[in-house]
């Protein structure tokens, strides 16, 4: 059965750092894997999404890599800002008919 | 942009009640999506629907039933409520035919507190 894993839990960081968001998973047949954010208390905003037949994907200052070989994924966060605060969630797609998710990291950053 | 209402952000049930959580999309989204969020486990697939009146199981379906009459409609039905049914229930929809190949959209969650 797939596990999805993210740690740290929580990360806080000074305002204008590059950081990097950790997600590993257990089974290496994934069909596609996303990075979400969710702002407390609300729903969860689709942030990527790498297909299994690609290594990474770009949206402005965030940058995702899949490596499926090894189980993991990274979230690159360029130049973090106060906004960027959130809890970001990874899920893999294990199969058709189904999606897992990791518990999140919380991340804070601090101006 | 894709909107996904749930009908409630948050509600109060007692035990045994039956419960009715309710989701509209209005982007004509084939599948559409019930998971529960407790902390410390992420996100969890209830339910869900690639077409009308179509339903899939999904990690924990025990103790809840679905209903799509309309393809902008998902209905979470809570038989009798149990405290441990207590928790964030978010929902999701995603164009396409392979269910979880697209982006999903989410609502913006119903908290329910089961007493």
């Amino acid at each position: 059965k797939q596990e999805v894993t993210q740690i740290p839990a929580a990360l806080s960081v000074p305002e204008g750092e590059n950081l990097v968001l950790n997600c590993s998973f257990t089974d290496s047949a994934i069909y596609n894997l996303q990075w979400f954010r969710q702002d407390p208390g609300k729903g969860l905003t689709s942030l990527l999404l790498i297909q299994s037949s690609q290594r990474e994907q770009t949206s402005g200052r965030l940058n995702a890599s899949l490596d499926k070989s090894s189980g993991r994924s990274t979230l690159y966060i360029a130049a973090s800002q106060p906004g960027d605060s959130a809890t970001y969630l990874c899920a893999v797609r294990p199969n058709n008919n189904d999606m897992r998710f990791g518990a999140g990291t919380r991340l804070t950053v601090k101006p | 942009d894709v909107k996904v209402t749930q009908s409630s952000r948050y509600l109060v049930k007692r035990t045994g009640e039956k419960v009715f959580l309710e989701c509209v999309q209005d982007m004509d989204h084939e599948n559409m999506f019930w998971y529960r969020q407790d902390p410390g486990l992420g996100l969890r697939l209830i339910y869900f629907s690639y077409d009308v009146k179509m339903k899939e199981k999904g990690d924990i379906p025990e103790g809840y039933s679905v209903s799509r009459e309309k393809k902008e409609r998902f209905s979470l039905i809570l038989e009798s409520a149990s405290t441990n049914q207590t928790s964030m229930y978010l929902c999701a929809s995603s164009f396409g035919a392979g269910y979880f190949s697209e982006t999903q959209y989410f609502g913006p969650g119903t908290r329910l507190l089961v007493l």
